[in-house]
C-alpha cells in the first residue's frame, strides 16, 4: 500500500459526459501528479500540483482540468468525454517537486470507461 | 527534452535464469532514473532509483540497475527470476532543468516480463 488513495476505482460513463477523479496524497506529501495510461499512448504525464499551485503541465487536453485543495487532495476533471479518453488514470504524490529526491508513490488508479 | 527507450517490449525467461531489461535514456541535464513495476491490475511500485550517487543501484526483490553515462543506459537485472517477477516494467527519467524543479516523470513504453516454470 503506497498511502495514496484514489476514488472511484472504476467509472463507466457515456460520451459527452463529465467526471471527477479524486486523489488523496500520502500524509505529508505536498506534490501531486496525474498520469494517464492507455494502450496506444502508454503512460503519460498530465499535470502536477505543488501545495495548491500548478507546477507543470504535460499532455493534458483542454477538456481536462485539475486542482489541488488546501487539504492537499486533488481532483482531475474530465469533460466532453470521448471514447479515446478511456484509460487508467493514476495519481502520484511526492514529498517535494524536485527531481533529485522525486520518488513518486502511485495510487491504485481509476479505470475510466467511456461508452 | 528527456526521453526513454525500452529496447524490448517483451522478455521471456525461465524461472531461475537471469533477467535483463534494457533501457536507454536521453536527457539534457543530469537525470534521475527509476525503474517501476506494475503487476496486473495493480498500481506502480518503485523498484529502484538512481540520483547521482553510486552508479550501481540495488532495489527491492533482488533487482539492481547500473547507470552508464557513456552509454546513456540504465539496464535492469536480476540474477535469478521468480514466477512472482512476471509483470510490466517501466524505465523512467526525471530531468532537472536548471533552477526549476519540474519533477515530472517521463516513462518508457514498458517491457512485459514473462517467467516460465
Amino acid at each position: 500500500d503506497s498511502g495514496v488513495t484514489q476514488t472511484p476505482k472504476h467509472l463507466i460513463t457515456a460520451t459527452g459526459q463529465r467526471v471527477t477523479l479524486r486523489c488523496s496524497p500520502r500524509s505529508g506529501d505536498l506534490s501531486v501528479y496525474w498520469y494517464q495510461q492507455s494502450l496506444d499512448q502508454g503512460l503519460q504525464f498530465l499535470i502536477q500540483y505543488y501545495n495548491g499551485e500548478e507546477r507543470a503541465k504535460g499532455n493534458i487536453l483542454e477538456r481536462f482540468s485539475a486542482q489541488q485543495f488546501p487539504d492537499l487532495h486533488s481532483e482531475l476533471n474530465l469533460s466532453s468525454l470521448e471514447l479515446g479518453d478511456s484509460a487508467l488514470y493514476f495519481c502520484a504524490s511526492s514529498a517535494n517537486p524536485g527531481p533529485t529526491y522525486n520518488e513518486q508513490f502511485f495510487g491504485p488508479g481509476t479505470r475510466l470507461t467511456v461508452l | 527534452a528527456q526521453s526513454v527507450t525500452q529496447l524490448d517490449s517483451h522478455v521471456s525467461v525461465s524461472e531461475g535464469t537471469p533477467v535483463l531489461l534494457r533501457c536507454n535514456y536521453s536527457s539534457s541535464y543530469s537525470p534521475s532514473l527509476f525503474w517501476y513495476v506494475q503487476h496486473p491490475n495493480k498500481g506502480l511500485q518503485l523498484l529502484l532509483k538512481y540520483t547521482s550517487a553510486a552508479t550501481l543501484v540495488k532495489g527491492i526483490n533482488g533487482f539492481e540497475a547500473e547507470f552508464k553515462k557513456s552509454e546513456t543506459s540504465f539496464h535492469l537485472t536480476k540474477p535469478s527470476a521468480h514466477m512472482s517477477d512476471a509483470a510490466e516494467y517501466f524505465c523512467v527519467v526525471s530531468d532537472y532543468a536548471g533552477g526549476t524543479s519540474y519533477g515530472k516523470l517521463t516513462f518508457g513504453q514498458g517491457t512485459i516480463l514473462t517467467v516460465h516454470p
